[in-house]
């Protein structure tokens, strides 16, 4: 998976409560991003980062926060989770000299 | 909406069969196109690429066509393997690199044996 990983690898929690992923590099890429992955809708994109405390939001983006104090870190955080943010996330991370997105394993979260 | 998709959500075919995965995009102005192989429990892989400026390009065992005419990409697989069975999908991009990619929603390939 390219350096990449992802933590927890699966989750179960109820919901209101707060939950945090991790993504986590070793390749140094520039660009790093969040993606949901649910039935009948393929990858979508959460946030995106081009940078250390470089954040900005994508397709879904409402009910989640991102940070990135660090190159190799990139943290989605769910303040209150809901049911409907039970899904499987997928971070993805991308070099300034190419076009090729390689993506981590997954975390499976289900939000009871 | 979804700016790209896939015509298809399922395909079997026989090992040894070509297999042709198509898809269709909505954006014009995507400069980059992208196929990911997605196997259970995994992450999307990288199988190919291609420009806008480009009409055809070869990997290994996979060509991938793109008709900007008709906004259409497709994928084929040479020799179908059990070990292609997956999910595909084709994903856009505009021609900043970082950019982020915008997919469609998958198709199944089955290949029985």
């Amino acid at each position: 998976d390219a350096g990449i990983t992802q933590s927890p690898r699966h989750k179960v929690t109820e919901t209101g409560t707060p939950v945090t992923l991790r993504c986590h590099q070793t390749e140094n890429h520039r660009y790093m991003y969040w993606y949901r992955q649910d039935p009948g809708h393929g990858l979508r994109l959460i946030h995106y980062s081009y940078g250390v405390k470089d954040t900005d939001k994508g397709e879904v983006s409402d009910g989640y926060s991102v940070s990135r104090s660090k190159t190799e870190d990139f943290l989605l955080t769910l303040e209150s989770a809901t049911s409907s943010q039970t899904s499987v996330y997928f971070c993805a991370i991308g070099a300034t000299n190419s076009n090729e997105q390689f993506f981590g394993p997954g975390t499976r979260l289900t939000v009871l | 909406g979804e700016s790209v998709g896939l015509h298809l959500p399922t395909l079997s075919v026989q090992e040894g069969d070509n297999s042709i995965i198509n898809c269709a995009y909505s954006n014009s102005a995507s400069d980059y196109f992208i196929w990911y192989k997605q196997e259970s429990g995994k992450g999307p892989q990288f199988i190919i690429d291609i420009r806008s400026n480009m009409d055809k390009r070869q990997g290994q065992r996979v060509t991938v066509l793109l008709n900007k005419t008709v906004k259409h990409l497709s994928l084929q697989i040479a020799a179908t393997q059990p070990g292609d069975s997956a999910v595909y999908f084709c994903a856009e991009r505009g021609d900043q690199a970082g950019t982020a990619l915008i997919f469609g929603k998958g198709t199944t390939l089955s290949v029985s044996s």
